[in-house]
């Protein structure tokens, strides 16, 4: 079935950087364009970009440029998220999604990665 | 970008009412606005696409309506199981946003 699995939670210092991996699984990973949302604690889904997985031409939402990086690694089927200069409120659940049928419909969904900036 | 006013945030009905949440676009977007569900510790959830389409294996109490920049999503009858927030999200021109989210607990 089509999955997406992410990597297991984070503990980073400020200032550290951390790179999250998102593989699928289940389908032919360049067909669909694969998105990136961040839920702070207790808080709502803020979509970060998304990433085109035919060209790697990633795209960011307001609020997440310079320090968040999306990239591919199709051999592997894999999408990376990285963070640098990690700050306090940079605390949050991180999810890649796939859009599966064009029009931002999301899903499947990672099962989120919690990435903790704590000194 | 597009703001996305949804309401109410939370609310609080006996199993078997029926449920209505709204979401506000700032802008006409058509009929490009999705539906999740997201239970605690969880990942969101497809439920709604296109405004009023039911995606595959979800209940048929679930459903959707609107166009332009007004949209409703119902439940028809509360289960327990529904306990969870729910966030409307829109398409357009490549950017998407989300609704800030409405919680629905059981009185």
């Amino acid at each position: 079935q089509v999955q997406l699995v992410q990597s297991g939670s984070e503990l980073k210092k400020p200032g550290a950087s951390v790179k999250v991996s998102c593989k699928a699984s289940g389908y032919t990973f360049t067909n669909y364009a694969m998105n990136w949302v961040r839920q702070a604690p207790g808080q709502g889904l803020e979509w970060m970009g998304w990433i085109d997985t035919n060209t790697g031409k990633p795209a960011y939402a307001q609020g997440f440029t310079g320090r968040f990086v999306f990239s591919l690694d199709t051999s592997v089927s894999t999408a990376y998220l990285q963070i640098s200069s990690l700050k306090a409120d940079d605390t949050a659940v991180y999810y890649c999604a796939t859009d599966c049928c064009g029009a931002a419909r999301f899903d499947p969904w990672g099962q989120g990665t919690l990435v903790t900036v704590s000194s | 970008d597009i703001q996305m006013t949804q309401s109410p945030s939370s609310l609080s009905a006996s199993v078997g009412d029926r449920v209505t949440i709204t979401c506000q676009a700032s802008q006409d977007i058509s009929i490009y606005l999705n539906w999740y569900q997201q239970k605690p510790g969880k990942a969101p959830k497809l439920l709604i696409y296109d405004a009023s389409n039911l995606e595959t294996g979800v209940p048929s109490r679930f459903s959707g309506s609107g166009s332009g920049t007004d949209f409703t999503f119902t439940i028809s009858s509360l289960q327990p199981e529904d306990i969870a927030t729910y966030y409307c999200q829109q398409y357009d021109n490549l950017r998407v946003t989300f609704g800030g989210g409405t919680k629905v607990e059981i009185k």
